[in-house]
């Protein structure tokens, strides 16, 4: 069975404050992990994914095998990073499963 | 380019009826996934469709049920509401079934069950 875990329901910050979001999964085979963001009345936005290994918005997420985490990382907050914060996993590529199973997500509050 | 587009926005019906729910993926692509968000429960992962067959399907009831049509879109449909029903339908699209692409997702459908 496939798990993803996020810990933290709400986190308040401050502005230039570094940030960091928690996220555990629990998969048997080799996973895609993702960071999925909800701005206020916006959709479900994919923000970055383990295998681009790339920085979107100052935002950075590094998958650590052993400790099963991929916790997403900014160095200096922004306002607009207020924001509802999903983690998802997907499966093992060539089989059924792609679907995205989701953390409960949390909600970051960047304060002036 | 468009994004996934998702309709009715909002949808009210009561328990016992049947409530459809209607998903225009982005152009070329070919695979549409189904998500509950309840209150409380998160999102779940309901169907998975990819050139018109059901890939996978999410620990539901066989009453969530759903199709895709020839141009890629598809319906999703549960037949004898329940309360439990209540909640935002998020349909999401992805490129080839063979290759892990990431999902773009709508702005769902509230479904209200009274």
């Amino acid at each position: 069975a496939q798990r993803v875990t996020q810990p933290e329901k709400l986190l308040s910050v401050f502005k230039g404050a570094p940030v960091e979001l928690k996220c555990n999964y629990s998969y048997s085979g080799s996973p895609e992990l993702f960071w999925y963001v909800q701005y206020s009345r916006q959709r479900l936005q994919l923000l970055l994914r383990h295998i681009s290994r790339e920085s979107i918005k100052g935002f950075t997420a590094d998958l650590n095998k052993g400790e099963t985490s991929f916790h997403l990382k900014k160095p200096f907050a922004q306002e607009e990073d207020s924001a509802m914060y999903y983690c998802a996993l997907s499966g093992d590529s060539g089989g059924s499963n792609y679907k995205l199973t989701f953390g409960k997500g949390t909600l970051l509050t960047v304060n002036p | 380019e468009a994004g996934v587009t998702q309709s009715p926005t909002h949808l009210i019906k009561t328990r016992g009826q049947q409530a459809t729910l209607r998903c225009s993926p982005i152009s070329g692509h070919t695979s549409v996934y189904w998500y509950q968000q309840a209150l409380g429960l998160g999102l779940q992962f309901l169907l998975w469709y990819d050139e018109g067959e059901e890939r996978n399907r999410g620990n539901f009831p066989p009453r969530f049920s759903g199709r895709q049509f020839p141009n890629y879109s598809s319906e999703l449909n549960v037949n004898a509401l329940e309360l439990e029903d209540s909640a935002l339908y998020l349909c999401a699209s992805s490129g080839r079934r063979r290759s892990n692409q990431p999902q773009h997702f709508g702005d769902g459908t509230r479904l209200s069950i009274l």
